[in-house]
């Protein structure tokens, strides 16, 4: 068990819906990491937050955005899904102290859109 | 162009036996990390293992050690006395920069532990 969590494990939805998925960071990390895992894209990167504030993106589409609370869990929503957004949503966290800065990934979120 | 290469896509090994899978990257930072990763087909990602760019050693973490040569930007994971519970896919990843930025995944190499 890594320490994050994230809900729900899987989700259905048809296509043009709206959802978001939720993740908790393991205690004392700030950093928190979206990422999207499809058989035709691999592992990418979407978006970043540090204690709050987004601080980098990757290949994130304008119909996707994320936000991290206070209490700094993140949630990524995904609006006008598409057929092609079916995939494993992880999201990871880190402290930002160590040479490694390991990032620990949650359980992920399998996204089924139909 | 691609950070990531992981030219196995798969590979079986025989059970106690060695597995090195292959990795190369790409990066003109000078300052860098290196990550492998385990996805069962429970489909959680698993920290294996770090190696700094700076690092003057191989890392190493129980049956897990990595082949690092800076030269040939390379980063092999060598797993040890294989077990039926190492079959999974591997990936290996790279932060550039230190501290808390993005991963860049390869494309993974599923390995088959034969008992």
């Amino acid at each position: 068990d890594s320490g994050v969590t994230q809900t729900p494990k899987h989700l259905i939805t048809a296509t043009g819906q709206r959802v978001t998925l939720r993740c908790s960071p393991r205690s004392g990390d700030l950093s928190v990491y979206w990422y999207q895992q499809s058989l035709d894209q691999g592992l990418q990167f979407l978006i970043q937050y540090y204690n709050g504030e987004e601080r980098a993106k990757g290949n994130i589409l304008e119909r996707f955005s994320a936000q991290q609370f206070p209490d700094l869990h993140s949630e990524l929503n995904l609006s006008s899904l598409e057929l092609g957004d079916s995939a494993l949503y992880f999201c990871a966290s880190s402290q930002r102290t160590g040479p490694a800065n390991e990032q620990y990934f949650g359980p992920g979120t399998r996204l089924t859109v139909t | 162009a691609q950070k990531i290469t992981q030219t196995q896509p798969g590979m079986f090994v025989q059970e106690k036996e060695a597995v090195t899978l292959d990795c190369t990257y790409d990066t003109s930072d000078p300052s860098y990390g290196l990550f492998w990763y385990k996805q069962p087909s429970s489909g959680e990602m698993i920290f294996l293992i770090y190696q700094g760019s700076y690092d003057q050693q191989n890392a190493t973490e129980g049956r897990y050690s990595l082949n690092f040569q800076k030269a040939r930007k390379s980063a092999n994971l060598v797993i040890s006395a294989s077990q039926l519970g190492d079959s999974a896919m591997y990936f290996c990843a790279m932060r550039e920069g230190q501290g808390d930025y993005k991963l860049s995944f390869g494309a993974g190499t599923t390995v088959t532990v034969r008992a």
